[in-house]
This record gives C-alpha cells, sequence and structure tokens, in this order.
C-alpha cells in the first residue's frame, strides 16, 4: 500500500508562499475529487486544513488553499507566519474497501 | 464541541491483545462514519479501519486485516478497536477520527499510544 508522495521539506520566510505537492496515481488523487490536508504541530493531533480538493472549514485563514491537477495535488500557504511550521499531511479517497484512504509521506514546513 | 476521547493504550508484548475506545461528544455519533488513524513515532499518518454509521460494514487496511476488529455503541457513542496478535510495528500513537462530509477527517482524538514490546 503505497503512501502519495510529499516532498520531504519545504521553507519560506515570513510573508513569502509555500507550495507543497502530493503525488498519487489515477486510482486515488486522479481519479477523485476528494483531497484533504492536514496540519500537525509538534505532539498535536492533525487538523482539516482543506477538504474536498479546495475548500476550507470554518476558522481556518483564507491564506491556506488546494488545488489539483492530474495525479498531483498541491497546498499553498500564503503569507508564512511562524505558527504555519508544521508537519503537512495529505491524504486521497482511493475507493478500495481494503484501501479506501491513503495518506502523503509528510512534509515538514520551516518558517525562517 | 466536538469531543473524541481514545483510551486503552499501553504496553503489551508481542503476540498479546489491547481494546482501545473512543468516546464522542457534540455530534450525533450514530450519522457518521468512523475511523482509526494511526502514526508510528516520528513517522507519517496511516489509516487503519473504520466502520459505518450503523455498523454493518468494517473494512481494514491490510497490515491489520484479521488481527484487529473495529465495532461501535451508537447508544454510548463509543468507537472501538480490538487488537489481537500485536507485533512490535503495531507500536503508535491511534487516533480516532471522524469523518466528513466530503470523504475528509474532519475532527481528531488526541490519541492513545500503544507500545508492543518484550
Amino acid at each position: 500500500q503505497s503512501a502519495l508522495t510529499q516532498p520531504p521539506s519545504a521553507s519560506g520566510s515570513p510573508g513569502q508562499s509555500v507550495t507543497i505537492s502530493c503525488t498519487g496515481t489515477s486510482s486515488d488523487v486522479g481519479g477523485y475529487n476528494y483531497v484533504s490536508w492536514y496540519q500537525q504541530h509538534p505532539g498535536k493531533a492533525p487538523k482539516l486544513m482543506i477538504y474536498d480538493v479546495n475548500k476550507r472549514p470554518s476558522g481556518v485563514p483564507d491564506r491556506f488553499s488546494g488545488s489539483k491537477s492530474g495525479n498531483t495535488a498541491s497546498l499553498t500557504v500564503s503569507g508564512l507566519q511562524a505558527d504555519d511550521e508544521a508537519d503537512y499531511y495529505c491524504c486521497s479517497y482511493a475507493g478500495s474497501n481494503s484501501r479506501p484512504y491513503v495518506f502523503g509521506t509528510g512534509t515538514k514546513v520551516t518558517v525562517l | 464541541e466536538v469531543q473524541l476521547v481514545e483510551s486503552g493504550g499501553g504496553l503489551v508484548q508481542p503476540g498479546g491483545s489491547l481494546r482501545l475506545s473512543c468516546t464522542a461528544s457534540g455530534f450525533t455519533f450514530s450519522y457518521y462514519w468512523m475511523h482509526w488513524v494511526r502514526q508510528a513515532p516520528g513517522k507519517g499518518l496511516v489509516w487503519v479501519s473504520r466502520i459505518r454509521t450503523d455498523g454493518s460494514m468494517t473494512n481494514y487496511a491490510d497490515s491489520v486485516k484479521g488481527r484487529f476488529t473495529i465495532s461501535r455503541d451508537n447508544a454510548k457513542n463509543t468507537l472501538q478497536l480490538q487488537m489481537n496478535s500485536l507485533r512490535a510495528e503495531d507500536t503508535a500513537l491511534y487516533y480516532c477520527v471522524k469523518e466528513g462530509a466530503y470523504a475528509d477527517f474532519d475532527y481528531w482524538g488526541q490519541g492513545t499510544l500503544v507500545t508492543v514490546s518484550s
């Protein structure tokens, strides 16, 4: 069961933007518009930041945006702030009963 | 306010068993699919299991199929994970997770740590 591929790390200075990619296959990311993104601070539970490829839950700043093209989804964090420093995971619906969901490998975002 | 509180984690020997529980509040528990997701120390998130609203359908990752059993009690707003034949590679923080409306995970518990070691 392969995880979705994310870069291990990304970084940017305060105020800058950073984009994280999430590459899957036509069986997951490319096959469904059910991509979500999660932020996880050290020692904390993950928090939903983006769902349905590009929708933000209530309370998530509009600095966070999502998109998808083919088998690759992306999360962009604009106007980086210190509190954005965290691990980010993508997740895609994959349809099969033995693998209905697959997470990405995770990206550590560092605010320089 | 939605709350998911896990319990039941601990240290167990290889081959042993453990039963995790999750108590839900702040939403109509019986309306939602529920999941377990785990995270090994220093590693990423891995989906483990899910259960339909009424408990009539369950699914498991290949790595735990035949060893783990997910169940729920809608009258008590609780979710369980019975873990048998535990292996060292099952060592992880186990999260109870509520499924949202768009195949997402909108609420997470704080997790309960399972350590499999002799």
